[in-house]
């Protein structure tokens, strides 16, 4: 298994560009989020999904779009990038449930700045 | 909304133990977690303790749980130069196996 994947692993864009960040899992999990992490704040969840056709926002979903046509695949959507999205992204998966302590399994990161 | 806090900065001797402090604020949380980051990596996770326990350890690693106060600590014994790493605590908030991280511990082991 290759776990959690995540491209690119470093992007760099202009203000107002749009962009995909790829995240895939080939564990089977039901439960995928995605969370950005900056600097003396931890990681804050943008947005999960509890399944194929199921997504919610987190804590901070606003400027990015989600959606979950498979199981596998769970991609994260700029919509129009600004400085502040400059962060690093981590994807994660898990097969737990709501009262699950199922591992987390998380990608390596896609670090992103925005000029 | 919940805020798990950490102190930023821990900075340890090669063989000694490191005591990292963590306090969290949602009396709900049913399980509470340790991740640990390398450099350039995604997160691990180290341990987890459910809330009706006080203390669980795991080979080198022990996990205090104090609920009246809130406050989670993990300790790791003979700390190794391997340990340097950032150390998160996170709850469990909510559905979808949804967790609340803490800002993170950088430790720092020295010779």
């Amino acid at each position: 298994n290759a776990g959690v994947t995540q491209t690119p692993k470093f992007q760099v864009l202009k203000t107002g560009q749009s962009m995909t960040l790829q995240c895939a899992q080939d564990m089977n999990h039901e439960y995928m989020s995605w969370y950005r992490q900056d600097p003396g704040m931890g990681l804050r969840l943008i947005h999960y999904s509890v399944g194929a056709g199921i997504t919610d926002q987190g804590e901070v979903p606003n400027g990015y779009n989600v959606s979950r046509s498979t199981t596998e695949d769970f991609p994260l959507r700029l919509l129009s990038a600004a400085p502040s999205q400059t962060s690093v992204y981590f994807c994660a998966s898990t097969s737990g449930g709501i009262e699950s302590t199922d591992t987390q399994y998380f990608g390596p990161g896609t670090r992103l700045t925005v000029l | 909304g919940e805020d798990v806090e950490q102190s930023l900065f821990l900075s340890v001797r090669e063989g000694d133990s490191s005591v990292i402090n963590c306090t969290y604020t949602d009396s709900s949380s049913t399980y509470l977690y340790w991740y640990k980051q390398e450099p350039g990596a995604g997160l691990q996770l180290l341990t987890y303790i459910f809330s009706n326990m006080d203390m669980k350890q795991d080979q080198r690693l022990t996990v205090l749980l104090n609920k009246k106060d809130k406050h989670l600590s993990l300790r790791i014994a003979d700390t190794q130069t391997g340990d340097s790493a950032i150390y998160f605590c996170a709850e469990h908030t909510g559905g979808g196996n949804k967790l609340t991280f803490g800002t993170g511990t950088q430790l720092k082991v020295e010779l």
